[in-house]
């Protein structure tokens, strides 16, 4: 069956750096892959979709790469802020009726 | 902006009772799901309806049915809850821009979820 990994349960950097958060995926290979954040309490954020023949997509400080072969995607944050401490959520999509869901890496930026 | 509300944040039920959740989207989007989300399982996709009347199975429909008779509507029922349905439900929807169906080529909105206790 699918299996979705995200590097660790938490990430704690110091403000300015570059977070960087991993999503590995086996036993499908997905076309599209799309990252959210989600806060506290409340429901997850699009934040970018990128597919299968991108290499890389960027929107303001977030980059994200995808690796078919290595079955990876990372998900960048340059010059972290506090307010980027949050959950994010990878959600590979292989077929017509499915995305699923990592568990999520909850980011801490320590000012 | 789009807008995805649902009908409580918090709902306590007791065990054997039918439960209804509602949601509601403001943006004519065509896709609308059904999730929960558990501790250290992530998200988990219930049921989701690409058209009004349309319904298709996620990964974990049993004990779970659904009903869309309105497009900016959709609504989770639990026919009969119980103690392993105590969960955080989050509804989404998404644009359905070529007519496609592939679920994962379109960004989703989600609402603000519903805890979900039943005792």
């Amino acid at each position: 069956s699918q299996k979705i990994e995200q590097n660790s349960e938490a990430l704690n950097i110091q403000e300015g750096k570059t977070a960087t958060l991993t999503c590995n995926y086996t036993n499908y290979s997905p076309a599209y892959l799309q990252w959210y954040r989600q806060d506290p309490g409340r429901g997850p954020v699009f934040l970018l979709l990128i597919r299968e023949n991108e290499k890389e997509k960027r929107k303001e400080r977030l980059k994200v790469t995808f690796d078919t072969t290595l079955k990876q995607s990372l998900f960048h944050i340059t010059a972290s802020q506090p307010a980027d401490s949050a959950t994010y959520l990878c959600a590979p999509s292989s077929g017509a009726n499915n995305l699923f869901f990592g568990t999520g890496t909850r980011l801490t930026v320590i000012p | 902006d789009v807008k995805v509300t649902q009908s409580s944040r918090y709902l306590v039920k007791r065990t054997g009772e039918k439960v209804f959740l509602e949601c509601v989207q403001d943006m004519d989007h065509e896709n609308m799901f059904w999730y929960r989300q558990d501790p250290g399982l992530g998200l988990r996709l219930i049921y989701f309806s690409y058209d009004v009347k349309m319904k298709e199975k996620g990964d974990i429909p049993e004990g779970y049915s659904v009903s869309r008779e309105k497009k900016e509507r959709f609504s989770l029922i639990l026919e009969s809850a119980s103690t392993n349905q105590t969960s955080m439900y989050l509804c989404a929807s998404s644009p359905h821009r070529d007519r496609g169906r592939w679920i994962g080529s379109y960004e989703q909105y989600f609402g603000p979820g519903t805890r979900l206790t039943v005792t």
